[in-house]
């Protein structure tokens, strides 16, 4: 399989923890985009990553999140001191930049993460 | 008043039956348009895009973009219980357009339940 991949799928954690996630994106795409999905509601933008430099980060990522991509290859996502509120759905995609001005963000399945 | 509207639904309809979704917004840089389809569980996953105004067509399924009125919808011919799923409109500006331009805006999606 040549998607997106993420681990872990699903994680369990106590607030206060701290999580780190996984995205491995799709070979030779130079994009990464992050996005939190809540239940009933549309991924919301994180941040995102061209090659190794994070290029954007939304309000939404508090200090508590740091986000990486050291070699722009694979990315993580990490959640310090982690709050109840940040039980969600975390949407790693990416794309490739070509040409052509619209390049279509190929989406992971998720990690679904519930803080206890 | 949030970027971008959508009903929740959830929506049921007939096996056979056309069904239309839609959604609104507010920012008229958007300039690109997509249809995501999310199954249970999983990440979304592109059905089409339009760039601007106008119509698309492909297979079963017709994407409409009226700018004038910040409106766009996806129709679905001949439905099947296969396309039982949440549909997500999402947005976007141009490249190179400033801050945000790459990343997507999705409205909350519409849960669609295809009876057979």
């Amino acid at each position: 399989d040549t998607g997106v991949s993420q681990d872990p799928r699903h994680k369990i954690t106590k607030r206060g923890q701290n999580v780190t996630f996984r995205c491995d994106p799709i070979s030779e795409h130079n994009r990464l985009y992050w996005y939190r999905q809540t239940l009933g509601q549309g991924p919301e933008f994180l941040t995102y990553f061209q090659n190794e430099a994070q290029l954007e980060k939304s309000r939404l990522l508090s200090d508590r999140f740091s986000a990486e991509r050291p070699k722009g290859s694979f990315s993580t996502l990490e959640i310090q001191r982690t709050e109840q509120g940040d039980s969600a759905m975390y949407l790693c995609a990416s794309s490739l930049t070509t040409s052509v001005e619209y390049n279509e963000q190929f989406f992971g399945p998720g990690t679904r993460l519930t803080v206890l | 008043q949030k970027e971008v509207e959508q009903d929740p639904g959830p929506l049921s309809v007939p096996e056979g039956a056309i069904v239309s979704l839609n959604c609104t917004y507010s920012n008229s840089a958007f300039q690109y348009f997509m249809w995501y389809r999310q199954y249970s569980r999983k990440g979304p996953e592109l059905l089409m895009y339009t760039y601007s105004s106008g119509n698309k067509e492909d297979g079963r399924f017709t994407a409409q973009v009226d700018k004038s009125s910040k409106y766009i919808s996806l129709f679905i011919r001949d439905s099947q219980p296969s396309d039982s799923a949440t549909y997500l409109c999402a947005m976007r500006r141009v490249p190179h357009s400033g801050a945000g331009s790459y990343q997507l805006t999705f409205g909350k999606g519409t849960k669609l339940s295809v009876i057979p």
